[in-house]
């Protein structure tokens, strides 16, 4: 059975404060897997897929990266509007399994 | 800018209703998704459809099922709404093929009171 677990479940940050999200996989035949950030109220919004062992992709102050076994989600220099709840997903097939999220805060 | 629109934000229900969640998307993607989230549980799959007319079962169908009439179109429904079914259900979709990153709705919130 495919699994996903992020770590740690909230964490909170100054301002300018880097810090990795992790994301622990189990999944036969990894087909990619997604970041995604949510905001209070509000539906997933996509980030990342990353596809194999080594990748690695950026935007802005984030940073994605895949082993074989898990991904990390840098932030670098956080501001406050980078507070969000962040979800990494695993795909199965025709479908994604979800982790539990990261929620993130960020104080000025 | 591509769309997924869910017809409502907010619904209060009441135990035993028929409930329709209405779901549409604007970039002609072929697979469309519903999930539920709820604190502490994360997201979890109810049912999907890879097709016009084809459906699928996920993670958590009890209670629920679906209908896609038209490629654009995938409703969820509550057969009879009970209290625990009060949670965010999420509408998504993808293209089902290359980046398969999923688009998602803004959320309905349903309220079974």
């Amino acid at each position: 059975e495919d699994q996903v677990t992020q770590s740690p479940e909230a964490l909170r940050l100054q301002e300018g404060e880097s810090s990795s999200l992790n994301c622990s996989y189990t999944v036969s035949g990894l087909r990619g897997l997604f970041w995604y950030r949510q905001d209070p109220g509000k539906g997933p919004e996509f980030l990342f897929t990353l596809y194999s062992a080594g990748e690695e992709k950026e935007k802005e102050r984030l940073k994605a990266t895949l082993t074989k076994k898990e991904s990390f989600l840098h932030i670098t220099a956080p501001k406050p509007e980078d507070s969000a709840t962040y979800l990494c997903a695993v795909r199965r097939d025709s479908t994604l399994t979800f982790g539990k999220g990261t929620m993130l805060l960020v104080s000025p | 800018d591509v769309k997924v629109t869910q017809s409502s934000r907010y619904l209060v229900k009441r135990t035993g209703e028929k409930v329709f969640l209405e779901c549409v998307q604007d970039m002609d993607h072929e697979n469309m998704f519903w999930y539920r989230q709820d604190p502490g549980l994360g997201l979890r799959l109810i049912y999907f459809s890879y097709d016009v007319k084809m459906k699928e079962k996920g993670d958590i169908p009890e209670g629920y099922s679906v209908s896609r009439e038209k490629k654009e179109r995938f409703s969820l429904i509550l057969e009879s709404a009970s209290t625990n079914q009060t949670s965010m259900y999420l509408c998504a979709s993808n293209i089902g093929t290359g980046d398969y990153g999923y688009t998602f709705g803004s959320g309905t919130r349903l309220t079974v009171v």
